[in-house]
Parts: C-alpha cells; sequence; structure tokens
C-alpha cells in the first residue's frame, strides 16, 4: 500500500520544547515538502529536499529544521525558536520538483498545539 | 508569496448542480494543478494542465486554462454530497526557464447540501 505516512496525527509541545514530526513515502519520489496550514489559509513551504542529503528552505523556515538522510524520510523538527507553532502540517512528495512531475502526494497531516 | 487566489473563498450549492471555481495567477507557469481536500486531512491531486492546454476533463470535472489572462477555472458538474471539501489550486511557476515549487492559493470552500 504506497503512500506517505505522518505520525503522529495530534502533537502537543510546551514551552521551550522541541518536537518532531515524522513524515515517511515508499513511493520512491526523490522530491519531499513540508507545508504549514493555518485555519482557512493556504499551504506556506517550510523547507523542501529535491534528493537526498540535500533540502532547502522554504518561505517559512524560521524555528524549524529538516533532515533528508534517507530518500523515505523527511521529518520535521519545530524548535523553541518557533514562537507560534500552532498549526496543521503536511508533508508532501513528488517524483521530481520540474514540470508534470511535480505532481504531490500528501500525508493525512500532523495537528501541533502548544500546552 | 501567494501566487494563485482562488474566487470565491466559499460557495454553497444544492446537490445537482455545477460548481464553479476560479483562480488567478501572477507570473508565468508551466503547469497549472487543483487539489481538494477533506476538512483535517491532507490534499489530494485531481487535475493537471499544462501552460499550452486549454481545456481538460476528467470524469466530472472539467478546467480550463487561460495564460493570457492568468486565470483558471474548475467545473464539477452534477454535484454530489460527497464533493463538500476545500478545492486549491497550484501554480508551477516558470522563472524564464527554471521551474520553481507549486505555489498553493487559499482555497474555495465548497458545500454541497442535500
Amino acid at each position: 500500500d504506497g503512500g506517505i505516512t505522518q505520525s503522529p496525527k495530534y502533537l502537543f509541545r510546551k514551552e521551550g520544547q522541541n518536537v518532531t514530526l515524522s513524515c515517511e513515502q515508499n513511493l520512491n519520489h526523490d522530491a519531499m515538502y513540508w507545508y504549514r496550514q493555518d485555519p482557512g489559509q493556504g499551504l506556506r513551504l517550510i523547507y523542501y529536499s529535491q534528493i537526498v542529503n540535500d533540502f532547502q528552505k522554504g518561505d517559512i523556515a524560521e524555528g524549524y529544521s529538516v533532515s533528508r538522510e534517507k530518500k523515505e524520510s523527511f521529518p520535521l523538527t519545530v524548535t523553541s525558536a518557533q514562537k507560534n507553532p500552532t498549526a496543521f502540517y503536511l508533508c508532501a512528495s513528488s517524483i521530481a520538483r520540474s514540470n508534470v512531475k511535480n505532481i504531490q502526494y500528501f500525508g493525512a497531516g500532523t495537528r501541533l498545539s502548544v500546552l | 508569496s501567494q501566487q494563485g487566489e482562488e474566487d470565491p473563498q466559499a460557495l454553497s450549492i444544492q446537490e445537482g448542480e455545477n460548481a464553479t471555481m476560479n483562480c488567478s495567477y501572477k507570473t508565468s507557469i508551466n503547469n497549472l494543478q487543483w487539489y481538494r481536500q477533506n476538512s483535517g486531512r491532507g490534499l489530494v491531486h485531481l487535475i493537471l494542465i499544462r501552460s499550452n492546454e486549454r481545456e481538460k476533463h476528467s470524469g466530472r470535472l472539467r478546467v480550463t486554462l487561460d495564460t493570457s489572462k492568468k486565470s483558471s477555472s474548475l467545473l464539477i458538474t452534477a454535484s454530489r454530497a460527497a464533493d463538500t471539501a476545500s478545492y486549491f489550486c497550484a501554480t508551477g511557476p516558470n522563472y524564464g526557464g527554471s521551474q520553481g515549487n507549486l505555489i498553493f492559493g487559499k482555497g474555495t470552500k465548497l458545500s454541497v447540501k442535500p
């Protein structure tokens, strides 16, 4: 059963704590993405990776960090420097970034709240 | 920065009616895509139209693209209650031959009443 798996579904962060959101894909896609979605809003790009061991900042990278040590995995860490982390986080992947290979496949999302 | 902007922000119709959503964008594109999001879930890709295409169909979906007006429309015919969701357009910008990441609009929230 191919797809993208995000975990956990719900996550609570305490003040000053770093938390890590998991994203795993078995679609053999090269490109992976992290988005943040606030209520009633569109998706804003946090980080993206075109290939293993490479990643680039998106539009709102401050307060977040990522790694891409394996093709299948692209975890996102929300650091204590992110002062307003409450949002719905979506991970996606695509065959590549360019042309028609940029159709994105999404996970079910992680809802992060601050305690 | 937001490239695609959907219109209207919200749309409420009766089952069986057609639903039309519009998307406007600002820069040159390689392709334009439409996605659907059920409440609290991830997005699902619906259809992709390339910049050199004017119209595309998939089942009850019809997408048009007018690159001169930098706009696209998504038509859902004979809507069903199960079509209730938010619909997003996403543009694949073309920066002088180099393609950037997809840019998503804020979406149209469609409600189909039984």
